[in-house]
């Protein structure tokens, strides 16, 4: 079956840097993509990965390894306004986008 | 404004009815998708069109049908409405392509009493 791991809940300190692993298993990969979700809003795109290697967009970066099946986002200099859930989804070789359940991120002052 | 909109963003109903969820874009997307969040907060597809044909049809009960008039607009109709579907069900497009993000609607809060 197909499977995308995160961790559930993560706690950082404003001003830190955290980072949120997202490891997969899944028939075939055509890219990777990291979504932040505030409660009670949409998912808004972060980022998209296909080719192993770091992608730095801003705060943001975000991390893939295809043969180890395993992604990171990396978020620095942490603000209040970061609280989200951050959701990792693998697009297969159908071009379905299969999705984890998501890491809630909590930041404390 | 480019978006994703659909409506209602609230809905409360008794367990039996039937509702619908409407949902249109304007970023001239031809994909567009039907997904629930449930309260463990995990997002499920339900239903993907592509320019107005069904392509992805999870298991999901046939209470449910989308409708997608045009490629701008893809719907859904709930029939015999029961508990479990209580849930926040978004709306997204996206161009098809495999590197192309979706875009969400602000999702519909369905609570069924």
């Amino acid at each position: 079956g197909q499977n995308i791991d995160q961790p559930t809940e993560m706690t950082a300190t404003e001003g830190a840097i955290v980072q949120i692993n997202c490891t997969y298993q899944t028939s075939g990969f055509n890219g990777l993509f990291w979504y932040q979700q505030h409660a009670g809003e949409a998912p808004t795109f972060l980022s998209y990965n296909v080719l192993d290697g770091l992608e730095e967009k801003g705060r943001f970066s975000s991390f893939l390894s295809r043969s180890k099946g395993y992604s990171y986002l990396l978020l620095k200099e942490l603000q209040m306004k970061d609280s989200a859930s951050y959701l990792c989804a693998v697009m297969d070789s159908n071009y379905q986008l299969i999705w984890g359940a998501g890491t809630k991120l909590i930041i404390k002052p | 404004d480019t978006a994703v909109s659909q409506t209602p963003k609230y809905l409360v109903t008794q367990m039996g009815n039937d509702k619908s969820i409407k949902c249109e874009q304007n970023l001239g997307h031809d994909t567009m998708y039907w997904y629930k969040q449930d309260s463990k907060k995990f997002l499920k597809i339900m239903f993907s069109y592509n320019n107005k044909e069904l392509i992805i049809n999870e298991t999901v009960p046939n209470r449910f049908s989308p409708k997608s008039p045009d490629k701008a607009h893809l719907n859904l109709h709930i029939n015999s409405l029961e508990l479990g579907d209580s849930a926040v069900y978004f709306c997204a497009s996206s161009s098809g392509q495999s590197y192309q993000p979706q875009h969400f609607g602000d999702g519909t809060r369905l609570s069924i009493l």
